[in-house]
């Protein structure tokens, strides 16, 4: 079955960019999404299609997708970017599959 | 806008049946091009996909769960449900129902979880 991986920590000072990845096998096949869960809330979708945004989510969340890594930067990281992140396939494999999520910490 | 909100017992015990209701307001859940879903979080860890459902009544679930799952809808109540049986500690985790859409397979929006525990 298809495995996403994500490292569990990404640690990054404010006004800085954070880039957390998402590994899979050719992953740059697929979509992928991205969401941001803060501590008791739930998960919401920050970008979808690999580089898109819904509408709300501010121009410093991005993403990338090549080859076997997905990438989700978020510019001038603020205190408030604290978070969760966690990447999502469909594969028809799988079906709907997460990454273990990444813990974005703001120093 | 569409919001969704999970309701159902917080306390099951164990090789009980989980059953959960989502009510969706703000829309119809009979709109074509979505799909309608339940998705749990052990405490402190991962999401982890468990099915939907399309209006139709169509269902897709988990692998790992598909022996234990069902997922049902009422487009009379705009509501769509979660009964998973022979639970165990395992199971205990967060449910959350999120709104999917048909080929996109993103999802958004999610519900604001609700805590289920399994305990004698």
């Amino acid at each position: 079955s298809y495995v996403l991986t994500q490292p569990p920590s990404v640690s990054v000072a404010p006004g800085q960019t954070a880039r957390i990845t998402c590994g899979g096998n050719n992953i740059g096949s697929k979509s992928v999404h991205w969401y941001q869960q803060k501590p008791g809330q739930a998960p919401v979708l920050v970008v979808y299609d690999d580089s898109d945004r819904p509408s709300g989510i501010p121009e410093r969340f991005s993403g990338s997708n090549s080859g076997n890594t997905a990438t989700l930067t978020i510019s001038r990281v603020e205190a408030g970017d604290e978070a969760d992140y966690y990447c999502q396939v469909w594969d028809s494999s799988s079906d709907h599959l997460f990454g273990g999520g990444t813990k974005l910490t703001v120093l | 806008q569409v919001q969704l909100q999970e309701s159902g017992p917080g306390l099951v015990k164990p090789s009980q049946t989980l059953s959960l209701t989502c009510t969706v307001s703000g829309g119809s859940i009979s709109s074509g091009g979505y799909y309608w879903s339940w998705i749990r979080q052990h405490p402190g860890k991962g999401l982890e996909w468990i099915g939907y459902i399309y209006y139709s009544g169509s269902t897709y679930y988990n692998p790992s769960l598909k022996s234990r799952v069902t997922i049902s809808v009422d487009t009379s109540k705009n509501q769509f449900s979660l009964k998973l049986s022979s639970v165990t500690a395992a199971d205990t985790a967060v449910y959350y129902c999120a709104r999917g859409r048909t080929g996109l397979n993103w999802f958004d929006p999610w519900g604001q979880g609700t805590l289920v525990t399994v305990s004698s």
